[in-house]
């Protein structure tokens, strides 16, 4: 079964970092292109960051860039999403979810990991 | 920056049908992906590429493209089928994913 499961959410104070984990499953990991996706509470979907399959492609939203990383270790098929210089504004579920082989749309998805970002 | 509009909400009697409308400038000549999102839960692609639906989804879920305009309708519409709905595409002349920003769905 093909699987997505974030990890490294918490609460966190303004300034500080985080990073957080997304282990795949069930499928060839290194064959894909990976996204973050957030939401912030009670708000729609927010595009965070792209890695292509083979790392040599990443994309952020202004909102990021500049203070995230995206990464992935295909040897241990996980995806990571290093934050820096956290904002209160980034409060949200975080969602992993893979690109399809064919489309840029998102056929996999994780079930989230909450980010806190409060003194 | 590319942007997609949705209504905030529609709402539909049972067995009735449902159209969600996503609007964009030339939307027509991208390739447009939806996503259904039920409380609590992540996002699921519904249809894709304009009008393809994944395996498992069922029929009475279909997509249409063109100008400036993209639909997804939902046909004979359940209980099961209230939930968030965002429309999503590629922008490829900024290199980003660009969402709607959602419809709730609401069955009367």
């Amino acid at each position: 079964q093909v699987h997505l499961v974030e990890s490294g959410g918490g609460v966190v104070q303004p300034g500080r970092s985080l990073r957080l984990s997304c282990a795949a499953s069930g499928f060839t990991f290194s064959s894909y292109a990976m996204h973050w996706v957030r939401q912030a509470p009670g708000k729609g979907l927010e595009w965070v960051a792209f890695i292509s399959y083979d790392v040599n492609n990443k994309y952020y939203a202004d909102s990021v860039k500049g203070r995230f990383t995206i990464s992935r270790d295909n040897s241990e098929n996980t995806l990571y999403l290093q934050m820096n210089s956290l904002r209160a504004e980034d409060t949200a579920v975080y969602f992993c979810a893979r690109r399809t082989g064919r489309y840029d749309a998102f056929d996999i998805w994780g079930r989230g990991t909450l980010v806190t970002v409060s003194s | 920056s590319y942007v997609l509009t949705q209504p905030p909400s529609v709402s539909v009697a049972p067995g009735k049908t449902a159209r969600i409308s996503c609007g964009g400038n030339n939307i027509g000549s991208k390739s447009l992906h939806w996503y259904q999102q039920k409380p609590g839960q992540a996002p699921v692609l519904v249809v894709y590429d304009d009008s393809d639906r994944p395996s498992g989804i069922p029929e009475r879920f279909s997509g249409s493209n063109s100008g400036n305009t993209a639909t997804l309708t939902i046909s004979r519409v359940e209980a099961g089928d209230e939930a968030d709905y965002y429309c999503q595409v590629w922008d490829s002349s900024s290199d980003h994913v660009v969402f709607g920003g959602g419809t709730k769905l609401t069955i009367l």
